[in-house]
């Protein structure tokens, strides 16, 4: 599975557009970019998947290059209870994959 | 949308003892479910693929005698953290896909809420 970097923390103010980043060099071809965020002791929320290009959903944007080697994760307007840790999962949509987490990307907003 | 649920959502327990935690798919049907185990400030960490109606595939070096998995139907699988110890202390956490999501390409891993095991 394509192994994922992403920035271990980030900090942003309550209104800004927060994006955060994921390298994935190794991304095969029937690969999927799917963002999870987790809150302290519960499992990951889904966020957003993508294949190519933009995806928009009514929380996040992901931004997707052609060479696919990258992705970025965009939230706009982030608040208070968007601080999470956000991962970057990259593998085949499929039933028999599980994806394996990166450290993921530690998001502290605060006022 | 797809919801995965996870019981009990915390436990604690003696060393020594035996913990089944259950991961039900309320409204779809799971061939595959997947379990991680996380510990604090840590990411999660796959620990096995729970297959239903055959014997669970186990990640290098997570003991298959100890954690006994169990994909008895379509929509629950279990696994249970047998003679657990201290060490086992830690939030298991279990996830799956909906095969109707698959077929439109839209198809992201659903996780539970996980399992706060403490093992005294």
């Amino acid at each position: 599975l394509a192994k994922t970097t992403q920035p271990i923390s980030m900090d942003s103010y309550e209104g800004q557009e927060v994006n955060i980043t994921c390298s994935h060099n190794n991304i095969a071809t029937n690969d999927y970019i799917t963002w999870y965020q987790q809150f302290p002791s519960q499992g990951p929320r889904f966020i957003i998947q993508g294949y190519k290009t933009k995806v928009t959903n009514e929380v996040a944007s992901l931004f997707i290059p052609a060479d696919r080697k990258s992705s970025t994760l965009s939230l706009p307007r982030v608040s208070l209870s968007d601080t999470a840790v956000y991962y970057c999962l990259v593998g085949p949509a499929d039933s028999g994959y599980a994806l394996n987490f990166g450290k993921g990307t530690s998001l502290l907003v605060t006022p | 949308g797809a919801v995965v649920s996870q019981h009990p959502s915390r436990v604690i327990c003696k060393s020594g003892t035996s913990v089944k935690i259950e991961c039900r798919s309320l409204d779809f049907q799971a061939t595959t479910m997947f379990w991680y185990r996380q510990f604090p400030k840590q990411s999660l960490m796959l620990m096995a693929t729970s297959n239903e109606g055959s014997k669970a595939t186990y990640e290098q070096g997570v003991e298959k005698d100890k954690f006994l998995i169990n994909h008895a139907s379509l929509t629950l699988s279990t696994l249970t953290v047998t003679s657990a110890h201290p060490e086992d202390s830690s939030f298991y956490i279990c996830s799956a896909r909906d095969p109707v999501q698959i077929s439109s390409y839209n198809s992201p891993l659903h996780f539970g809420n996980g399992t706060r095991l403490t093992v005294t």
